[in-house]
């Protein structure tokens, strides 16, 4: 079974670089999109966007400017990274695999919290 | 964007009760090409990750228990537990994954009455 685990620092600051790895284990990932989706305090889900295991991506239009994704089969890990972060975007951040019928999320990494804060 | 909207946002329910989800979407999430329904529901739990329970609005994820099932039309959606049991305690999230970008409803916390 697919197992996913977030890495990075819990604490960033403002108009910094918030920086995510996500190690995949149990499976390939060959063939598959993997995702994150966020979760800030008080609020719902939020898909940040995906990218496919060889190369190409789709972000979230609210976050594209700042957002970009990578992916690294050999290690097996695949990276976020989230520009100019502001306390708006304090959240617990998960990777998670899309299913490979369609893009909702199968499986899903523990979460890890990112606080924004000077 | 495709808002979903979930109603109620708490839900008190006597253990051995049915609990009664729903999920409205702005626009349809059913594909006539292939009369697919593109919502998947989720169970989160406290310190957790989110846990797929239904995709295509009805298909239970293997292991789900057959109390939790899922109805709907283009728009209107129901998740519904039949018979509430203690560990059901949870956020539940409605997703459309008809269009992207992908989003979530606002999540309904449903808790033991």
């Amino acid at each position: 079974q697919v197992q996913l685990q977030e890495s990075g620092p819990g604490l960033v600051k403002p108009s910094e670089t918030l920086s995510l790895t996500c190690t995949v284990s149990g499976g390939s990932m060959n063939n598959y999109y993997w995702a994150w989706i966020r979760l800030p305090p008080g609020k719902g889900l939020e898909w940040i966007g995906y990218m496919f295991y060889r190369g190409s991506s789709n972000y979230n239009p609210s976050l594209k400017s700042r957002v970009s994704m990578s992916v690294d089969t050999s290690k097996p890990q695949f990276s976020l990274k989230l520009t100019s972060v502001t306390a708006a975007d304090t959240a617990v951040y998960y990777c998670a695999r899309v299913a490979d019928a369609a893009f909702y999320f199968d499986f899903w990494g523990p979460g890890t919290l990112v606080t924004v804060s000077s | 964007d495709i808002v979903m909207t979930q109603s109620p946002d708490s839900l008190a329910v006597s253990l051995g009760e049915r609990a009664t989800i729903n999920c409205k979407s702005s626009q349809t999430v059913l594909h006539y090409s292939n009369n697919r329904r593109y919502l998947a529901w989720y169970q989160h739990k406290p310190g957790q990750p989110p846990k797929l329970l239904l995709d295509w609005a009805s298909m239970r994820q293997s292991g789900v228990p057959d109390r939790f099932s899922g109805s709907g039309s283009g728009t209107d959606f129901t998740l519904t537990i039949s018979s509430l049991q203690a560990e059901d305690v949870a956020v539940y999230y409605c997703q459309q994954y008809y269009s992207s970008p992908y989003t979530f409803g606002q999540g309904t916390k449903l808790e033991i009455k």
